[in-house]
């Protein structure tokens, strides 16, 4: 089966410590994407990368950091700098920055 | 600044129409119309996208208006699997890039 796997589903970490948060895809997709999303509140885009070796902050990068080594692993690395780290995070990909994207079930980070 | 604007929360009865309204009064000629949805602690769900004309797929049908300021999203017949969050965003240029702008979303509660 094709899709975009995120793991893992709940996590938990001290303040003051980075966490990353891995994504997945085997839909052979160039694009890929991660949002942040707060309780009661639609998603904020984080970073993107639109092909291998590059990647584009979004609106909320700070205290956040990716890489795109290889097509298919988008991992998002939440650094001690984030303030407000605990929510809700989303990994996507597209085959393209025009077409719908395909969403990952999601990682819940709770700082403690 | 490109922005979506819908109601909080709906209802509707099952095996009834549902139309869910979205303003977007700040839309530029460029930036395509989508919708998602998104059912609780999982991923958004594409539902479809239009430019200007009105679209159908087998899951909904978008009415655009002809100014393009607004536009609804139509479920023909609402099944409790339809209870959903469901977001209206603009796919907006920045740059040489483009980002899918997302709103709080309407929160549909389908009634047995």
């Amino acid at each position: 089966d094709g899709g975009i796997t995120q793991s893992p589903k709940y996590l938990f970490r001290k303040e003051g410590q980075n966490v990353t948060l891995s994504c997945e895809q085997n839909l052979n997709h160039d694009a890929m994407y991660w949002y942040r999303q707060d309780p009661g509140q639609g998603l904020r885009l984080i970073y993107y990368s639109q092909i291998v070796n590059d990647f584009q902050k979004g609106d909320i990068a700070e205290g956040y950091s990716v890489s795109r080594e290889k097509k298919e692993s988008f991992p998002l690395t939440v650094t001690s700098a984030q303030k407000n780290p605990t929510a809700f995070y989303l990994c996507a990909s597209s085959t393209g920055p025009y077409n719908e994207q395909f969403f990952g079930p999601g990682t819940r980070l709770t700082v403690l | 600044d490109a922005k979506t604007t819908q109601p909080n929360s709906m209802e509707s009865n099952e095996e009834e129409p549902v139309h869910l309204p979205c303003n977007h009064s700040t839309i530029s000629g460029t930036d395509y119309i989508h919708w998602y949805r998104q059912l609780p602690s999982q991923g958004p769900e594409y539902v479809i996208h239009g430019l200007t004309s009105n679209v159908n797929n087998r899951m909904a049908s978008l009415a655009i208006a002809e100014d393009r300021k607004s536009s609804t999203l139509i479920l023909h017949r609402a099944t409790l699997r339809d209870a959903a969050v469901y977001y209206c965003i603009l796919r907006h240029r920045m740059d040489s890039n483009y980002q899918l702008i997302w709103g709080a979303g309407t929160k549909l509660i389908i009634k047995p």
